[in-house]
């Protein structure tokens, strides 16, 4: 069981928007601005798409963006693409004791 | 840019130990970062194995640490990890990756090696 909860599955159609949460505890996401999020591919290495909690690197477009609220984190995907059909896993710190924990992983389907 | 490649034996026995080294290259480990181990167990999530600095501290997650052993070499420009006494719920694709302060934030991984426990 991960530490972090997301939804297994999210979908929308193409130029759609989807939201996908991600709930922690005080004691990781709601304790701290330290929440990522990263894309896979089937057979690929994860992707970092947001860091800090909306904080995009080079490159990612600005169709995703990040934010918070208390102990939950959410991913939104504006404008939804084809090629934005992946696995979506977020990670959050959570102390000096047990560092870093992932959610389990949402499967976002572009209908 | 900064690559990572990680390489080691796909096939352990149980009880044996398991070691994978990450090779990096476009960037010094000796300049800074942390650097930083991920599995995923197949059509499973990530885990955080632990993550090193230039300097060799280290940091583990709390369900392995017992098993676990995360070095660096500097002068090969790598770093390595062990985990010993492993069983079939060690079966994972291994990712070694850069982390900026081990708070979950990875922005350079390598492409991952499969290691399958199994006698």
């Amino acid at each position: 069981q991960s530490a972090l909860t997301q939804p297994p599955s999210a979908s929308g159609s193409p130029g759609q928007s989807v939201t996908i949460s991600c709930t922690g505890t005080s004691s990781d996401v709601g304790g701290y601005n330290y929440v990522s999020w990263y894309q896979q591919h089937p057979d690929k290495a994860p992707k970092l798409m947001i860091y800090e909690v909306s904080k995009r690197p080079s490159g990612v477009p600005d169709r995703f963006s990040g934010s918070k609220s208390a102990n939950t984190a959410s991913l939104t995907v504006s404008g939804l693409q084809a090629e934005d059909e992946a696995d979506y896993f977020c990670t959050s710190y959570a102390g000096s004791n047990n560092r870093v924990v992932f959610g389990g992983g949402t499967k976002l389907t572009v209908l | 840019q900064v690559q990572l490649q990680e390489s080691g034996p796909g096939l352990v026995k149980p009880s044996e130990t398991l070691s994978l080294t990450c090779a990096v290259s476009g960037y010094a480990i000796s300049s800074g970062y942390y650097w930083g181990w991920i599995r995923q167990p197949p059509g499973k999530g990530l885990e955080w194995i632990g993550s090193i600095y230039h300097n060799g501290n280290t940091y583990y997650n709390s369900s392995l640490k017992s098993r676990v052993t995360i070095s660096v070499d500097t002068s090969k420009n790598q770093f390595s990890l062990k985990m010993n006494s492993v069983t079939a719920a060690d079966t994972a694709v291994y990712y070694c990756a850069r982390d900026v302060g081990v708070r979950g934030e990875f922005h350079f991984w390598g492409q991952g090696t499969v290691v399958t426990v199994s006698s």
